[in-house]
């Protein structure tokens, strides 16, 4: 059976204190794999699509990659204002995306 | 602006009753999609609908659920029925198709009680 696991459920840093949040999954024919972050009582918001093993993409503190079994969301210096939870969802070949069940960022001051 | 609104943003309901949630995408998009999150859970797909129909539906979406887009702007999700265990938050997501992220609503938190 496709899944989207991710590791850790929660994670607790330091303002500036770099880290990375772990997406593996098994899934055949992947069409893509996204980050999302959401807020709480809030959508999920999108920050990546990832298509091929090697790909990286970068937004401000945050870098995805991606490999064949597994995508990392790395963390670089993170602000309390990157507390959120950020989800992982991969696209199937019929145009469904399955989400991961999130990993919850604090970042403490 | 947000591309997609969802109303009402909170709804609160008798078991057994009916409720209709709305989502509507700003501009002309292919695909229309509700998902749900339970409180504390993962989010989880429901249905996806193209062209005028659906085209995937999960195992959630059993005879209770149905969507429509009757007017060709309004998306909406009509629970039947209602039970306790649907309460949650449910999304509508829209994509222009292929692998683009979705682009989702904020939501509306169903309160069954």
């Amino acid at each position: 059976e496709d899944q989207v696991t991710q590791s850790p459920e929660a994670l607790r840093l330091q303002e500036g204190e770099s880290s990375s949040l772990n997406c593996s999954y098994t899934v055949s024919g992947l069409r893509g794999l996204f980050w999302y972050r959401q807020d709480p009582g809030k959508g999920p918001e999108f920050l990546f699509t990832l298509y091929s093993a090697g790909e990286e993409k970068e937004k401000e503190r945050l870098k995805a990659t991606l490999t064949k079994k597994e995508s990392f969301l790395h963390i670089t210096a993170p602000k309390p204002e990157d507390s959120a939870t950020y989800l992982c969802a991969v696209l199937y070949n019929n145009n469904d995306m399955r989400f991961g069940a999130g990993t919850r960022l604090t970042v403490k001051p | 602006e947000p591309e997609v609104t969802q109303t009402p943003s909170h709804q609160v309901t008798q078991m057994g009753q009916e409720v209709i949630l709305r989502c509507v995408p700003i501009s002309n998009h292919l695909y229309f999609y509700w998902y749900r999150q339970i409180l504390g859970q993962k989010v989880e797909f429901l249905v996806s609908f193209y062209n005028n129909e659906i085209s995937e539906k999960s195992e959630i979406f059993d005879d209770q659920f149905s969507v429509e887009r009757p007017d060709g702007s309004n998306f909406t999700l009509k629970i039947r029925s209602t039970k306790l265990e649907d309460s949650a938050m449910y999304f509508c997501a829209i994509s222009t198709g292929g692998s683009y992220g979705y682009t989702f609503g904020s939501g509306t938190r169903l309160t069954v009680v």
